[in-house]
């Protein structure tokens, strides 16, 4: 079956430091890789959608110098949390397309808290 | 604004009853995805939708094939397991973003 491996689980780390996240697509193609992430208040924002050979579309407020991705094949993507503050806590979570059903399948998130 | 808009917020139901949770949104969508999110986070597909109907036990799933501007999902004879926060996400025309509703959190009452 289709699953996605989302890592590491959680996260703690001091202001001002950063956090990369993996991800990886098992038995499917994943030909798109969107990053959310999920506030305390359990609200999901869209930070950006990324499709293999194209360019990486940010989402209003999130940008590349702060959320720099990467997804160099069709099984794998990376997500980094440069230079995180309290605003930046939260659940993030890949949710990686299947080019061929449509559906997204996600990880279990990435918890990431801020001291 | 928000481009998906979920109801109800919050819902218990009596074990055995049934209920609807619903997402409507503010322009035509191309699918639609339901999602459970269980205690550890994950989030657990339990539809995809493009178009029509769709049932898997005691859930089923609708999506408005006219002007695709509504989705439903349906849970029929509610059991204690049911309970957790369910998500719809819905993809647009556009670049195949898919935005999320802010989730109705259900609790099962024996």
């Amino acid at each position: 079956g289709a699953l996605v491996y989302q890592y590491p689980r959680r996260t703690i780390c001091k202001s001002g430091t950063s956090m990369r996240m993996e991800c990886q697509a098992v038995g499917f193609q994943a030909t798109s890789v969107a990053w959310y992430r999920q506030s305390p208040q359990k609200t999901f924002e869209l930070i950006a959608l990324s499709t293999v050979n194209s360019a990486i579309k940010y989402e209003q407020n999130f940008t590349q110098e702060k959320f720099p991705i990467s997804h160099p094949n069709l099984s794998f993507s990376s997500m980094t949390v440069l230079n995180a503050y309290l605003e930046d806590r939260g659940l993030y979570l890949c949710g990686a397309r299947s080019g061929n059903t449509g559906q997204l399948y996600f990880g279990e998130g990435s918890k990431l808290t801020v001291l | 604004g928000d481009q998906v808009e979920q109801s109800p917020s919050a819902l218990s139901l009596h074990e055995g009853t049934d209920s609807a949770l619903r997402c409507n949104f503010t322009t035509t969508m191309r699918s639609v995805q339901w999602f459970r999110q269980n205690s550890r986070g994950s989030l657990i597909s339990l539809f995809y939708l493009a178009s029509g109907t769709k049932e898997n036990g005691r859930l089923k799933s609708a999506f408005d094939s006219k002007e695709r501007r509504y989705s439903t999902l349906h849970i029929r004879d509610a059991q204690l397991e049911d309970s957790g926060t369910y998500f719809c996400a819905a993809e647009g025309a556009g670049y195949q973003n898919f935005y999320f509703g802010k989730g109705t959190s259900l609790t099962v009452i024996p």
